[in-house]
C-alpha cells in the first residue's frame, strides 16, 4: 500500500514568493492534517480536513496561508508571499477518522527555506 | 490548554546502552500519550500509544509508560542499537480546547554509536 506522498520535497524561494505544496493521502483516508515543523522542533498543526471540509484551520495564519481539499482527497497548501519565517519541513499526514485513537500516517514532507 | 514539555534535547549513547527519555504533561482530562519516531529525511512514525486504560505500550523493544502522579511518561529500550538513532517526539491528545488532535514536544535527537 502506498504512503503519502508530498510534492515538491524542497523548495527554495525569495521573500514575497508563492509556493504550493500537494499532498496525495493514503487512499480510504478521510482525514488530511497539514503541519508545520520548523527545524529542530516537534510538529504543529496548521489545518485538517474531514472529507472535503475543513474541521480546524485555526492556526493557520491566514493572511497568507491557505488550504483545499476540493474532492475530499488530494491537498493543496499554499502560501503568498513567503516570509522567512515561513522557513521549516511542512508535512502532510492522513488517518482514517480523525478521534484521538486514530493513528496518523506522515509523508516524508517538503522543506521550504525562504531566503 | 494541554500541553507538553520535552526538555532532553540530545541524548548519547553506545550500543547495548539503556535508554530512557522522559516527558512531562499537563492537561485537564484522562491523557493519551503517543510516542513518534522520526528518521532522517522522512516525517515522524507512531512507535507507541498509552492511554490510563492500558498504561504501558510495547513495541519493536521500545516500552512506553506514564506516571499519572508526576504527570510524566517515559520511553525506555533495555539495548540501544545503532539502527535506533533518531529523533523522538512525544505527543499528547489535547482534549481540553476540543480540537482532540496531537501536540507535540520539541524531540529528543538519540545518537547511538557503534
Amino acid at each position: 500500500e502506498a504512503g503519502v506522498t508530498q510534492s515538491p520535497r524542497y523548495a527554495v524561494l525569495q521573500e514575497g514568493q508563492a509556493v504550493s505544496f500537494w499532498c496525495d493521502p493514503i487512499s480510504g483516508h478521510d482525514t488530511l492534517y497539514w503541519y508545520q515543523q520548523p527545524r529542530d522542533q516537534g510538529p504543529q498543526l496548521l489545518v485538517y480536513f474531514r472529507d472535503e471540509a475543513v474541521i480546524d484551520n485555526s492556526q493557520l495564519p491566514s493572511d497568507r496561508f491557505s488550504a483545499v481539499r476540493p474532492k475530499g482527497t488530494n491537498s493543496t497548501l499554499k502560501i503568498q508571499s513567503a516570509k522567512q519565517g515561513d522557513t521549516a519541513t511542512y508535512l502532510c499526514a492522513s488517518s482514517l477518522g480523525g478521534a484521538n485513537y486514530a493513528e496518523q500516517f506522515f509523508g516524508p514532507g517538503t522543506r521550504l527555506t525562504v531566503l | 490548554g494541554d500541553s507538553v514539555t520535552q526538555k532532553q534535547g540530545q541524548v548519547t549513547l553506545s550500543e547495548d546502552d539503556f535508554l530512557f527519555i522522559n516527558c512531562t504533561y499537563s492537561t485537564t482530562t484522562y491523557p493519551t500519550l503517543f510516542w513518534y519516531v522520526q528518521y532522517p529525511g522522512q516525517g515522524p512514525q507512531l512507535l507507541l500509544k498509552v492511554t490510563t486504560a492500558n498504561n504501558k505500550g510495547i513495541s519493536r523493544g521500545f516500552e512506553a509508560t506514564y506516571d499519572k502522579g508526576t504527570t510524566s511518561f517515559h520511553l525506555q529500550k533495555a539495548s540501544v542499537q545503532e539502527s535506533d538513532s533518531a529523533v523522538y517526539f512525544c505527543a499528547l491528545v489535547d482534549a481540553s480546547s476540543g480540537s482532540w488532535q496531537l501536540i507535540f514536544g520539541s524531540g529528543t535527537q538519540l545518537t547511538v554509536m557503534p
